[in-house]
């Protein structure tokens, strides 16, 4: 299994470009999310899923858009970067929601706009 | 909603030394996780090890240990034998049981630890 898979590893944008970042699980995880790190914090959820064509919002989703249409896949859609939006993106997936499933994380997108 | 507070930013210790890492969170949920997760320059996030706050034994994996206070609302992590490998960001994270519907993890700001040789 490849686990959690997360393209691409780093990219530039331009302030109102839009981007697509990708996120891919092999493990057949109904549980998949969204995170952000930003330096001097933690990781605060951005959106989450519970299974395919259901999503919600976390703590800061605004800027942010998913859409779950696979098992497999949840891309997080940015529809006009800002500046704000500079930080490290996490995709974590568990195979079901709660803490009793351990989380599983993907190696992270470094995202940086101009 | 839940906050969890990590106090120390920084810490060292030298190699095979032991070493405590602080974590407090408020929740008004009575049942929940704690996890500890380990951060290496590498910037993969490791799970380290999970208490489940139903459960009084502290829990350990090989040369990491917690201990759990849940009344203090507390659950530091101790690294016996400290190696070089250590070397990383530690966050502490809290996410209630699962029927009480939220399935957020919240995490701390994280402790960089250093391990010197």
């Amino acid at each position: 299994n490849a686990g959690v898979t997360q393209t691409p590893k780093f990219q530039v944008l331009k302030t109102g470009q839009s981007m697509t970042l990708q996120c891919a699980q092999d493990m057949n995880h109904e549980y998949m999310s969204w995170y952000r790190q930003d330096p001097g914090m933690g990781l605060r959820l951005i959106h989450y899923s519970v299974g395919a064509g259901i999503t919600d919002q976390g703590e800061v989703p605004n800027g942010y858009n998913v859409s779950r249409s696979t098992t497999e896949d949840f891309p997080l859609r940015l529809l006009s970067a800002a500046p704000s939006q500079t930080s490290v993106y996490f995709c974590a997936s568990s195979r079901k929601r709660g803490g009793q499933e351990t989380q599983y994380f993907g190696p992270g997108t470094r995202l940086l706009v101009l | 909603a839940q906050t969890v507070t990590q106090s120390q930013p920084e810490m060292s210790v030298q190699e095979a030394e032991t070493v405590t890492l602080s974590c407090t969170y408020d929740t008004s949920e009575n049942n929940y996780y704690l996890f500890w997760y380990k951060q290496p320059p590498s910037r993969q996030m490791i799970l380290v090890i999970r208490q489940e706050a139903y459960k009084q034994q502290n829990a350990t994996e090989n040369r990491f240990s917690v201990n759990f206070q849940k009344a203090a609302k507390s659950f530091s992590l101790k690294i016996s034998d400290s190696q070089l490998g250590d070397t990383a960001m530690y966050f502490c994270a809290f996410i209630p049981w699962a029927g009480a519907g939220s399935y957020q993890l919240t995490f701390g700001k994280g402790t960089k630890l250093s391990v010197i040789p």
